[in-house]
């Protein structure tokens, strides 16, 4: 089973608002990535936080990590239609003594000019 | 700095054919992941490699299969294609620091479609 399901599935804002999305994983983890897909093409990395740290920043991106609930969200701020995207979580972490870095089924986001 | 590519682009097979699918890491990169990417649903994971060696393996039949070559390079190989083969193949390398991990980067993606 996936590792990371994102929630919501998918996401209608209008520009100028904020964006949350949030993942729940399963087991431990060396670190949480989010990253983005625009229509089919491949995934670009966006930000990474280590299991030992609870928020980070990057320009318009805030992430917070709950190791204790497992879970993730990410805050896009004053949204653009250009953030318009899905928006996946992928966690970072080791399966039977193996690492693996295993993706949710991600958040379909569309920001309405 | 070139970034992952994959080959072919495009890529269409008929039912019970097999497909081969290429994975060019970035430079110094020795981790390959390939995923699988249904239309419209999220990554399915297949095959870690790391250092020319199958690391873990994804939910995925036996027909699915690859390997890594001693320059980090990467195939995949589907035999005994079936319809529901159709999808995105993504690949994806990364240079592990052994500290936590580090980003992901991805291909622009192989776009199976069986018929």
């Amino acid at each position: 089973s996936q590792q990371g399901e994102e929630d919501p599935q998918a996401l209608s804002i209008q520009e100028g608002e904020n964006a949350t999305m949030n993942c729940s994983y399963k087991t431990s983890i060396n670190n949480l990535q989010w990253y983005r897909q625009n229509s089919g093409r491949g995934l670009v990395h966006l930000i990474l936080i280590r299991s030992n740290e609870r928020e980070k920043h990057s320009g318009r991106l805030r992430v917070t990590l709950d190791t204790s609930k497992k879970s993730s969200s990410l805050l896009i701020t004053a949204s653009r239609a250009a953030d318009t995207a899905s928006y996946f979580c992928a966690t970072d972490g080791a399966f039977g003594g193996r690492r693996a870095l295993t993706f949710g089924s991600g958040t379909r986001l569309q920001v309405q000019p | 700095e070139a970034g992952v590519t994959q080959s072919p682009t495009h890529l269409i097979k008929t039912r019970g054919q097999q497909a081969t699918l290429r994975c060019s890491p970035i430079s110094g990169h020795t981790s390959v992941y390939w995923y699988q990417q249904a239309l419209g649903l999220g990554l399915q994971f297949l095959l870690w490699y790391d250092e020319g060696e199958e690391r873990n393996r994804g939910n995925f039949p036996p027909r699915f299969s690859g390997r890594q070559f001693p320059n980090y390079s990467s195939e995949l190989n589907v035999n005994a294609l079936e319809l529901e083969d159709s999808a995105l193949y993504l690949c994806a390398s990364s240079f592990d620091s052994g500290t936590g991990g580090t980003e992901a980067f991805f291909g622009q993606g192989t776009r199976l479609t069986v018929v």
